[in-house]
């Protein structure tokens, strides 16, 4: 079956741009949104921004300023860049799949285990 | 921007319980909302999408309903791997999730 699996740094110094790449395995990358959520610890989910396979992309209004999303599918992978972090960046990231249906915007049936992103000197 | 709430923030139940949890957008979002379940150290998972269609896999005593702003998530008769925390999430404009409730043991 699909699976999701993040990976990258645990650790970014404040300032400095947090990456993170997903990788698709079980199945292809087309024909899917896929999109980035984060959650601090103890907290909610805040959705960060998705990309299709086509390079088409769609940002959190309140981080587009900072994110860029990119996708490989040569590799089954797309990627997540945060710049400008700070500690309030400090979350679990989670990579998720979102069906392309006829809705508005998205919701996420496949979810990967998540990624711990301490931000700190 | 879409704010989400839900009630109550936490509910301590019982096995066998019948579980109600509301979800409120600051604004209609049609039926476009999803619920999911997250337990401790994992990843949420898809419970129910467009308010009240139930993603495959999932037993059929999660039930959704609503629309508009005002929806529910209802478990019929709460089993013990059913405690954990709840989250909606709309995807009228973008996709803003509630803050959660936990559904612990009484």
């Amino acid at each position: 079956q699909v699976q999701l699996q993040e990976s990258g740094p645990g650790l970014v110094k404040p300032s400095e741009t947090l990456s993170l790449t997903c990788t698709v395995s079980g199945g292809s990358i087309s024909s899917y949104y896929w999109s980035w959520i984060r959650q601090p610890a103890g907290k909610g989910l805040e959705w960060i921004g998705r990309i299709y396979t086509s390079g088409s992309t769609n940002y959190n209004p309140s981080l587009k300023s900072r994110v860029t999303m990119s996708v490989d599918t040569s590799k089954n992978q797309f990627s997540l860049k945060l710049s400008s972090v700070t500690a309030a960046d400090t979350a679990v990231y989670y990579c998720a799949r979102a069906p392309v249906v006829a809705a508005p915007y998205w919701y996420f049936d496949l979810w990967g285990r998540g990624t711990l992103v301490t931000v700190s000197s | 921007d879409i704010q989400m709430t839900q009630s109550p923030s936490t509910l301590s139940a019982s096995v066998g319980d019948r579980v109600t949890i509301t979800c409120r957008a600051s604004q209609s979002i049609s039926s476009w909302l999803a619920w999911y379940q997250q337990k401790p150290g994992k990843a949420p998972k898809l419970l129910i999408y467009k308010a009240s269609s139930l993603e495959s896999g999932v037993p059929s005593r999660f039930s959704g309903s609503g629309s508009g702003t005002e929806f529910t998530l209802t478990i019929s008769s709460l089993q013990p791997d059913d405690f954990a925390t709840y989250y909606c999430q709309q995807y009228n404009s973008y996709g803003t999730f509630g803050p959660g409730t936990k559904v612990d043991i009484k």
